[in-house]
């Protein structure tokens, strides 16, 4: 069955650096590979969405990378905030509206 | 426009007892999700409805939970009896058909003693 690993449970970075965050996954490639954001207590947040035929993808101090042939996605937040400090998910698109989440990875931006 | 709409946001129940979570979706998503999360996890998938066809229910314990969505719109998911590993957060989440994003409510957060 696929399986996701997500690099670490936490990851502590002071502000203003660049936070790397790491989305590995086992069998076939999904055709789409999505990143959630997520906050104590509420649900996930979709951010970015990335294609297999697309290397990378940007939003504001957002950035997915997507290598299928290393079967990995790199998702980066620049200049980072406090604001930023959340739970990232990484989940892979099986397509027919089922995607399969990573267990996700705690952002700490210490000011 | 309002998002996913779940209720209880919080509930405590004794084991061997019955509870229900409420969802209501976007207004015009066809596709709805049940998931459990549990601390320090991913969501995990419960059931897929289409519409009010459950297209999707594999990874459902069908000897103790269910799960409804008359008319299409809101659903229900229940477990009977409740045990204490089923303490977890159930998120409810919503998407266009055949759209790849999904949209999540804040969940129920279920605690069993």
């Amino acid at each position: 069955s696929q399986k996701i690993e997500q690099n670490s449970e936490a990851l502590n970075i002071q502000e203003g650096k660049t936070a790397t965050l790491t989305c590995n996954y086992t069998n076939y490639s999904p055709a789409y590979l999505q990143w959630y954001r997520q906050d104590p207590g509420r649900g996930p947040v979709f951010l970015l969405l990335i294609r297999e035929n697309e290397k990378e993808k940007r939003k504001e101090r957002l950035k997915v990378t997507f290598d299928t042939t290393l079967k990995q996605s790199l998702f980066h937040i620049t200049a980072s905030q406090p604001a930023d400090s959340a739970t990232y998910l990484c989940a892979l698109d099986m397509g027919a509206s089922k995607i399969i989440f990573g267990s996700g990875t705690r952002l700490s931006i210490r000011p | 426009e309002a998002g996913v709409v779940q209720s209880p946001r919080y509930k405590i129940i004794e084991k061997k007892q019955p509870v229900a979570f409420w969802c209501n979706p976007i207004s015009g998503h066809n596709t709805l999700y049940w998931y459990l999360q549990n601390l320090g996890q991913g969501p995990e998938l419960l059931i897929r409805y289409e519409n009010e066809e459950a297209v999707d229910d594999s990874q459902l314990p069908k000897d103790r939970f269910s799960a409804e969505r008359l008319k299409g719109v809101d659903s229900t998911l229940k477990i009977q009896p409740a045990e204490l590993g089923d303490s977890a957060v159930y998120l409810c989440a919503s998407s266009l058909s055949g759209e790849n994003i999904q949209y999540f409510g804040a969940g129920t957060r279920l605690s069993v003693l």
